[in-house]
């Protein structure tokens, strides 16, 4: 059981390019996450979704964009990289009933 | 909105001893639940406790107890006979009830370090 798989685990981006950051989870959870981990910080929400075709914004959602066409698939759309969205970035999923969410490994980013 | 605040950045405690982390949180909520998350070196972010605020009872986990106070909104967390393995970022989150999708709120994160 894989859990809650990221990929990249690195990445170094310049400044202007785009990129997605896949999460895939084996759980059958309703619920996925995207969350922010800037240096000295706690995590902050993107985005979430509860389902197939539903996403919704977090807290910090400028210059981001997702898409969530299976149960399984949760990725991220970094467009127009910029620096302030250097970052380490944390996917996570969870069902209705369980208390638990289950996080991946999470992406370092780098916008240069 | 709620917010989490963790007042301490850092805490060294010697090996065997027991160390206390402080969190606050501020809600207008009345279902809700506690976590405390341990991020060690790796990265990873690993549950260490949940407590559920409908439970007077503080939640326990071997060597890992908290401390609920609800009227006071604060939940911190006991680490007894601290093991090296336990030096790690602590983060202290917080998550609406009811059911729903809410994401986590998280706290800065106090730094925990262990003496041999």
């Amino acid at each position: 059981n894989a859990g809650v798989t990221q990929t990249p685990k690195f990445r170094i981006l310049k400044i202007g390019q785009s990129m997605t950051l896949q999460c895939a989870q084996d759980m059958n959870h309703n619920y996925m996450y995207w969350y922010r981990q800037d240096p000295g910080m706690g995590l902050k929400l993107i985005y979430y979704s509860v389902g197939a075709g539903i996403t919704d914004k977090g807290e910090v959602p400028n210059g981001y964009n997702v898409s969530r066409s299976t149960t399984e698939d949760f990725p991220l759309r970094l467009e127009l990289a910029a620096p302030s969205q250097t970052s380490v970035y944390f996917c996570a999923s969870r069902d209705r009933v369980n208390t638990e969410a289950f996080f991946g490994q999470g992406t370092r980013l780098t916008v240069v | 909105a709620q917010t989490v605040t963790q007042s301490q950045p850092e805490m060294s405690v010697q090996e065997a001893e027991t160390v206390t982390l402080s969190c606050t949180y501020d809600t207008s909520e009345s279902d809700y639940y506690l976590f405390w998350y341990k991020q060690p070196p790796s990265r990873q972010m690993i549950l260490v406790i949940r407590q559920e605020a409908y439970k007077q009872q503080n939640a326990t986990e071997n060597r890992f107890s908290v401390n609920f106070q609800k009227a006071a909104k604060s939940f911190s967390l006991k680490i007894s006979d601290s093991q090296l393995g336990d030096a790690a970022m602590y983060f202290c989150a917080y998550r609406l009830g009811g059911g729903g999708a809410d994401g986590l709120t998280f706290g800065k994160g106090t730094h925990l370090i262990i003496q041999p």
